[in-house]
Formats: structure tokens, sequence, C-alpha cells
């Protein structure tokens, strides 16, 4: 079984600052973990993934995650946010061996980007 | 690389009747393609899972007789709601897989459904 919790619903953040969206998973095997970002009224467009190499993950648009096992974390930051950065975003895990490549995904973190 | 489309964007059907959504990879042979479904500020929830040449996987609580899934090639499957009502207006998206576990999913950008 696996299961994935976005401990944040909202996030609001000034244009130019961090951004620190929370992602904790669980799952019964060695998993692939992803974060994915959709604007409104849009597909889902891959923002990065872990599968098991690098802990440190870079991705598009100057984000990046750290996989960590020990704290079932894989937090999504970027070091400086801009106003395209505003969409939500979903923390997706999938299980890396068996369980075939079925997705669970998180309920979602709204970011928000004021100037 | 890895282009995966979704035709119409939108479509509004009456009540009752049946609407076609398709799912193409561009650019890929996907053997198995998902449908998931998305509720307005919700999460996706996967409805089915399809394998080229096979019948689909629905999950739990989704009527097979309601969504008809046909993936009949390697580039296509499509999506029937069958009798809409309007409870069944969502946003429909699929996504296709070039290979089987450990493979990584290439999304659609997803269909708007009204029924009236």
């Amino acid at each position: 079984a696996q299961s994935v919790t976005q401990l944040d619903s909202h996030v609001s953040v000034s244009e130019g600052t961090p951004v620190l969206l929370r992602c904790n998973y669980s799952s019964s095997y060695s998993p692939s973990l992803f974060w994915y970002v959709q604007h409104p009224n849009k597909g889902l467009q891959l923002l990065l993934k872990y599968t098991s190499a690098a802990t440190l993950v870079k991705g598009i648009n100057g984000f990046e995650a750290e996989f960590k096992k020990s704290e079932t974390s894989f937090h999504l930051t970027k070091p400086s946010a801009h106003m395209s950065d505003a969409a939500e975003y979903f923390c997706v895990v999938s299980p890396h061996t068996g369980g075939g490549n079925k997705l669970t995904f998180g309920t979602g973190t709204q970011l928000k980007v004021e100037l | 690389g890895a282009v995966v489309s979704q035709h119409p964007s939108w479509v509004i059907c009456k009540s009752g009747t049946s609407v076609k959504i398709e799912c193409r990879s561009l650019d890929f042979q996907a053997t198995t393609m998902f449908w998931y479904r998305q509720f307005p500020k919700q999460s996706l929830m996967l409805m089915a899972t399809s394998n080229e040449g096979s019948k689909a996987t629905y999950e739990q609580g989704v009527e097979k007789d309601k969504f008809l899934i046909n993936h009949a090639s390697l580039t296509l499957s499509t999506l029937t709601v069958t009798s809409a009502h309007p409870e069944d207006s969502s946003f429909y998206i699929c996504s296709a897989s070039p290979g089987l576990a450990g493979y990584e999913q290439y999304f659609g950008p997803g269909t708007r459904l009204t029924v009236t």
C-alpha cells in the first residue's frame, strides 16, 4: 500500500522569497516520487522525479526536492518564487518495484505568489 | 518528446447522451494508458488502467458499463461516458506510459466535460 500526505492545502509567499511545499509518503516498496504542477484548467506538468538515484533532485524552473528516507519526506523547494509559479502542486508516489506503475496523488497544495 | 494529446479539450452534452474522449500518444507507443477524473479543487482520482489489446482494469467504485474504455492501438485510448448525467461533469485527464512497472506516465492536457 502507498499513500501521500501534502501537509499544506494552501501556501502563500511573496515574489522573490523561498518556496517550501511539504510532502510525506508511505510505501511498501522502494518508491518513485514525483512533483507535478497544474495551472488552471490545464493538464499536469512534471517538475521533477526521484527514482532511487541521487537523493537531491533538480527539476525544471528552479525547483528541487530532497528524498529523505528516514523522515519519509520529499519536500519541494525553490529559492525565489516567481509570479508564474502560482499553481496547484501535486506530490505523487509510485511503487518502484512491484504493483505496476499505479500513481497515488496527494491532495495538492495551492501556491499563491504575491507581489 | 513524450507528448500526449486529448480531444476534445472541452465538451458540453445533454443529459442522457454519450460522449467520447480521445487520448493519443503522439511520439511514443503507449503500452499502458490511464484515465483520471478530477473534481474542482480536488486531486486526481484514478478511474481505470488499460493495456493495449486488453480489457481495462477499473478502480473500485467506477462503473465499467458507464465509463467505457477502449485501448485499440499503442497510440490511442478512448473513454466513452455513456448516458451522461450532470454528476458526470468533471475534468478528465489521461496519461500514457511507454512501459509497464517503473515507467513514467505522461499526462494529457485534460478534457472538461459539462453535462446539462
